[in-house]
Parts: structure tokens; C-alpha cells; sequence
């Protein structure tokens, strides 16, 4: 199946540092990636979608100014969190959509970034 | 609007029990794609299956097995004879564009030995 990777896996940082998390598709090229936040035992939610050359799009909510979302290239987005705070630790999650080349769409995710701001 | 629903918030069951995980969704679009995906305590969201809208049948794979049916907008997932190694959060998700995906609350499901 196809495989997402996510860097940092765990990320412990001070307050007002920033951290930046990398998501990559490793064998196939998505033209979306989605940010995910996990609090502990709740559903996922939806931060913003990144679209491949152009600028993401972010959930209500969501400060955009906070979370930085680059999506350089196919294989790669990065969510830099900025001056993080305590209340910013959380779990983060990339997925990415695959499609084409005769596999069915459908959205892989990546193992995710357990961030804890001290 | 979209929605999905998974009512049961914990199940726990004893190995080899067999157990269903509930799913329910809202959605007016004709075109939609359903998913399960599963969260273990290591945290990765690992893929089960993907269905259609317009594909109805059923699905097994090994101890895992799928009932779709429109006409009560479920999509149920039950494990036949549950492993400890099943032990999981497991999420629905619903879908009509692959633009945004609508997940559930999950459903945690506990197999002791």
C-alpha cells in the first residue's frame, strides 16, 4: 500500500520556539495533503488542506499565521508550528490522497508528530 | 451536510468473540466513498477499506468483513473471532470529493485474552 512518512515522529520544545513537521508521500505523488490535530482520546480534526503549488486552505478556527503549511512539491508539505505554546501540544497527523496509475483515490496516513511544548 | 456517526464509544470483548463496530452517515451527495481506518496505541491510522457509494456488496477480508446498505446510510465493520492484537481505535470516514473527510468520534474497541 501506499506510504506516508512524517518527521518528526516526537518533538519536545520550549515556549515561544518553533517546530516544523514534514510529510512525505515515499512512493506516490499527491497533488492534497490534509493537517490533522488529535487531542487525547477524540476524533481527529481537520486543520487545513494543502494543495500542491498554491496556498493552503484552513479550517475555521485555525490560525494561519500559527500553522505555516508549505506544499513544495508532489511528495512533501510541512506544517511549521510558530511560537508554539503549551496549549499548542497536541498529536499531528498528515495524510495524503493518492490517485492515479490505476490505484483507487484514497487518503494514506502518515504515522504522526506527537509535539510537546514546555 | 456531511456526517458520520459511531455511537458505540468503547466496546470490550473477550478472544475469539466476534464484534461489530457501528457506523452511520449523512450525506446528500449520490456519489460518496466510505473508509475505516484503524488507530492502534502506537497512533498510526492504518487503512482497511474504501467503498463506493455506487458498490453495495459486501466485503471480506480474512477475520474483517464490511456491510454496506444504503437504505439505512450504515456502514458496519465486524472482526470474527477477535484477536488482543485488534485491540484499536477504529474510525468511519465519509467523503464525497476527497476534498475534506468526515470522520467519526471513534469507537474503542478493547479484546482481552
Amino acid at each position: 500500500g501506499a506510504v506516508v512518512s512524517q518527521h518528526p515522529s516526537r518533538v519536545i520544545c520550549k515556549s515561544g520556539t518553533s517546530v516544523k513537521i514534514e510529510c512525505r508521500s515515499l512512493d506516490f505523488q499527491a497533488t492534497t495533503m490534509f493537517w490533522y490535530r488529535q487531542f487525547p482520546k477524540q476524533s481527529l480534526m481537520l486543520m487545513a488542506t494543502s494543495n500542491e503549488g498554491s496556498k493552503a486552505t484552513y479550517e475555521q478556527g485555525v490560525e494561519k499565521d500559527k500553522f505555516l503549511i508549505n506544499h513544495a512539491s508532489l511528495t512533501l508539505s510541512t506544517l511549521t508550528v510558530t511560537s508554539a505554546h503549551p496549549e499548542d501540544s497536541s498529536f499531528y497527523i498528515c495524510s495524503a490522497i493518492s490517485a492515479g496509475g490505476g490505484v483507487q483515490i484514497t487518503q494514506y496516513f502518515g504515522p504522526g508528530t506527537r509535539l510537546t511544548v514546555l | 451536510a456531511q456526517k458520520v456517526t459511531q455511537a458505540q464509544t468503547e466496546i470490550s470483548v473477550v478472544e475469539k468473540e466476534d464484534v461489530t463496530l457501528d457506523c452511520v452517515y449523512e450525506t446528500r451527495d449520490t456519489t460518496y466513498y466510505l473508509f475505516w481506518y484503524k488507530q492502534p496505541p502506537s497512533g498510526e491510522l492504518v487503512f482497511l477499506i474504501r467503498r463506493n457509494s455506487f458498490d453495495e456488496q459486501n466485503e471480506i477480508s480474512g477475520r474483517y468483513s464490511w456491510n454496506f446498505q444504503k437504505s439505512t446510510s450504515s456502514f458496519n465493520f465486524t472482526i470474527t473471532a477477535s484477536q488482543v492484537v485488534d485491540s484499536a481505535v477504529y474510525f468511519c470516514a465519509l467523503t464525497n470529493n476527497f476534498n475534506k473527510f468526515y470522520f467519526g468520534s471513534g469507537t474503542k474497541l478493547n479484546v482481552k485474552p
